[in-house]
């Protein structure tokens, strides 16, 4: 079966606009994460949805940040306003259910952005 | 705070050779402890988890990791390393205390030498 996508792969992008990033969670899985991984660091966790619910937005970096997820399905991370130190991997992730925070995580393959 | 500790930057072993990259956490309440694995321009892959019960979990690739509750630790081994097991190396804690949150280490490369 299909992993989890994320789009584009790679975006380049003027400092001051806004960007989009999608993430695809496997077919069924209700739990979704998005990870921010800059240069040479590990994951930094920034928001998760249980269902479309984002219970706790505290990760998210800057209140230039928002996430939305639709459907239980796809998610969008929106970031407005981008500044330089905003370029670096996200990444998403999906399992199967929060429940009991011990079940796996799989991992997309991350969108690049480049913040000139 | 939670927090999640991957002490070596890098590990070298020669192949052949045993193998343990460190981890050890903070953490209140019950731990679910993970290692994840990362490939020269792959995603991510989980690896193995503790949640409960035996200390040693076995995961993919011929990889181990164990649970030690005194000692706050989950080190990942494995008894004979390959070339190909050269990666990035992640340890990662999931808690529900003070809200759910997975921390992640800051990795660990791995070079297995020929």
């Amino acid at each position: 079966g299909a992993g989890v996508s994320q789009s584009p792969s790679n975006k380049v992008t003027e400092k001051g606009k806004d960007v989009e990033l999608r993430c695809d969670p496997i077919s069924g899985h209700t739990a979704l994460y998005w990870y921010r991984q800059s240069l040479g660091q590990g994951l930094e966790f920034l928001i998760y949805f249980q269902g479309n619910s984002a219970p706790d937005k505290s990760g998210l970096p800057s209140d230039r940040f928002s996430a939305e997820r639709t459907g239980g399905s796809v998610s969008t991370l929106t970031i407005q306003r981008t500044q330089q130190e905003d370029s670096a991997v996200y990444l998403c992730a999906s399992s199967l259910s929060l429940a009991g925070g011990g079940n796996e995580q799989f991992f997309g393959p991350g969108t690049r952005l480049t913040v000139l | 705070a939670q927090s999640v500790a991957q002490p070596e930057d890098q590990v070298n072993v020669a192949e052949g050779n045993p193998l343990t990259v460190k981890c050890t956490y903070s953490v209140s309440g019950n731990p679910y402890l993970f290692w994840y694995v990362q490939y020269p321009n792959r995603g991510l892959q989980f690896l193995l988890k503790y949640i409960t019960g035996d200390n040693l979990v076995k995961g993919s690739y011929g990889f181990e990791a164990e649970f030690n509750k005194s000692q706050t630790s989950f080190h990942l081994k494995k008894p004979s390393a390959l070339v190909s097991d050269s990666a990035l190396y992640f340890c990662a804690v999931s808690s529900y205390t003070g809200g759910f949150k997975t921390i992640f280490g800051a990795g660990t490369r791995l070079f297995v030498k020929a």
